[in-house]
């Protein structure tokens, strides 16, 4: 139990869906991050929230919509996705993250466990 | 950008063996993290590292910051078979973004 749980674990959704992925962390963290995790690929970086704000958006296509309405709960909505979009999704949260993108030390991040989604 | 070389992807040993994998970078980093990924989970932090030189210990696994600031390894003493999974190393330097290696695959033969 790491203290960032993800909802649903599973997802199998068709192209013309919609559907959500929820994060919700019970660390008392300023900071969430979604991550996207693909076969033979590092890590990659999708949308970063601090304090609620959205400070990075990695160039993330408009089919994936993030909400942060407060800084424990973390959504991504899903629309007219691409079975490419199949993947583990991962939110993570952190205690807090500088406007520059730094990770002060101690601010280390922690991950939840993870949505497995297929696109079909 | 910053990259991260991660080695080796992969490793199969026996049981009571022990194991090293390192992560080297391009650049000067601040911070190394290293994280372990079990099947159908999300990554869990092994190990954080915030100076160069810092030697840190967790049970059997002990990872350090090289003094160069561009390279950190993780050793595993005496493995045993639930260590299997997937190692990340993750890295972040100067206000550039956390970067993690590809990752090295365990495999512990009982």
């Amino acid at each position: 139990e790491t203290g960032v749980t993800q909802t649903p674990r599973h997802l199998v959704m068709g192209m013309t869906n919609k559907k959500s992925l929820k994060c919700e962390q019970h660390l008392g963290h300023n900071a969430m991050y979604w991550y996207k995790q693909s076969a033979k690929k590092p890590l990659e970086l999708m949308f970063v929230y601090n304090f609620k704000e959205q400070t990075e958006n990695n160039s993330v296509p408009s089919r994936f919509s993030p909400e942060c309405p407060n800084s424990s709960h973390l959504f991504l909505h899903l629309h007219t996705l691409q079975p490419e979009d199949s993947a583990l999704y991962l939110c993570a949260s952190s205690q807090e993250r500088s406007t520059g993108g730094r990770i002060n030390s101690g601010n280390t991040i922690y991950f939840g466990e993870g949505s497995w989604l297929t696109v079909v | 950008g910053q990259q991260l070389n991660q080695s080796p992807q992969s490793m199969f040993i026996q049981e009571g063996e022990d194991v090293s994998m390192n992560c080297t970078s391009s650049s000067i980093f601040n911070t190394w993290l290293w994280y372990k990924q079990e099947p159908g989970e999300g990554p869990v932090l092994l190990i954080a590292l915030y100076k160069a030189g810092e030697l840190t210990s967790n049970g059997r696994l002990t990872a350090q910051f090289g003094i160069t600031r561009k390279d950190s390894f993780l050793n595993i003493s005496a493995s045993i078979p639930s260590d299997v999974g997937i190692y990340f190393c993750a890295g972040q330097g100067g206000s550039e973004k956390l970067v993690f290696g590809k990752g090295t695959k365990l495999t512990v033969n009982p």
